[in-house]
């Protein structure tokens, strides 16, 4: 059962914030969120985690409401590089070989 | 750079033969690795489970006697995709979490196109 919901496909024009939403209304209260972004005929990549707090590193910040049911990933000078799907997931902490189960995702076009 | 690695990057073969592809961990040991296939314009399906110096677990739906998975090592795990058939074709990519950190490393992925 998907645990999250994204939109199927955005649109975002190079140079500007690219926000890109996440429902998780039943997220449970040891599970974090996590993001991962694949560019085209590539693994995923990581891009960040975070419980309830918002997290920021050097590929995006990360923003979760307070009741946790949403959060959204900002990237905040879109590139053309950036085109890619990206996966919201949930999973436990501290556990880093349970497996990751992908949704749809959001695929993100940066536009010239 | 790159912390897991695939091999081959990509392999066409013909119906009915075997095709190995190996996973590795680069520069950490993985007891555990998984499997995913990924089919054109789809997600990242999990495939099975792969740990080292023990059966690998498959998902629901997944033949494990087409989709051999051997983790002899803590930096390799293998998938040979038997008898493979055009159906077989896909974007094959492994993952392995690392030690101390909360997420896991992709690797490449393998293009496997049956003819």
């Amino acid at each position: 059962d998907a645990k999250t919901t994204q939109p199927p496909s955005m649109d975002c024009a190079e140079g500007r914030a690219a926000n890109l939403p996440c429902n998780h209304s039943t997220i449970s209260g040891n599970e974090y969120v996590y993001w991962y972004r694949q560019i085209h005929s590539q693994g995923p990549q990581y891009i960040i985690h975070g419980l309830k707090n918002n997290e920021t590193n050097e590929m995006a910040s990360l923003i979760i409401t307070e009741d946790r049911k949403s959060s959204t990933l900002i990237l905040p000078h879109a590139t053309l590089r950036d085109t890619a799907v990206y996966y919201c997931i949930v999973r436990a902490n501290g556990s880093g070989d349970d497996k990751i189960i992908f949704g749809k995702g959001t695929r993100l076009h940066i536009l010239p | 750079g790159a912390v897991v690695s695939q091999h081959p990057s990509w392999v066409i073969c013909k119906s009915g033969t075997s095709v190995k592809i190996e996973c590795r961990s680069l520069d950490f040991q993985a007891t555990t690795m998984f499997w995913y296939r990924q089919f054109p314009k789809q997600s990242l399906m999990l495939m099975a489970t792969s740990n080292e110096g023990s059966k690998a677990t498959y998902e629901q739906g997944v033949e494990k006697d087409k989709f051999l998975i051997n983790h002899a090592s803590l930096t390799l795990s293998t998938l040979t995709v038997t008898s493979a058939h055009p159906e077989d074709s896909s974007f094959y990519i492994c993952s392995a979490p690392r030690a101390g950190l909360d997420t896991q490393y992709f690797g490449p992925g393998t293009r496997l196109t049956v003819l």
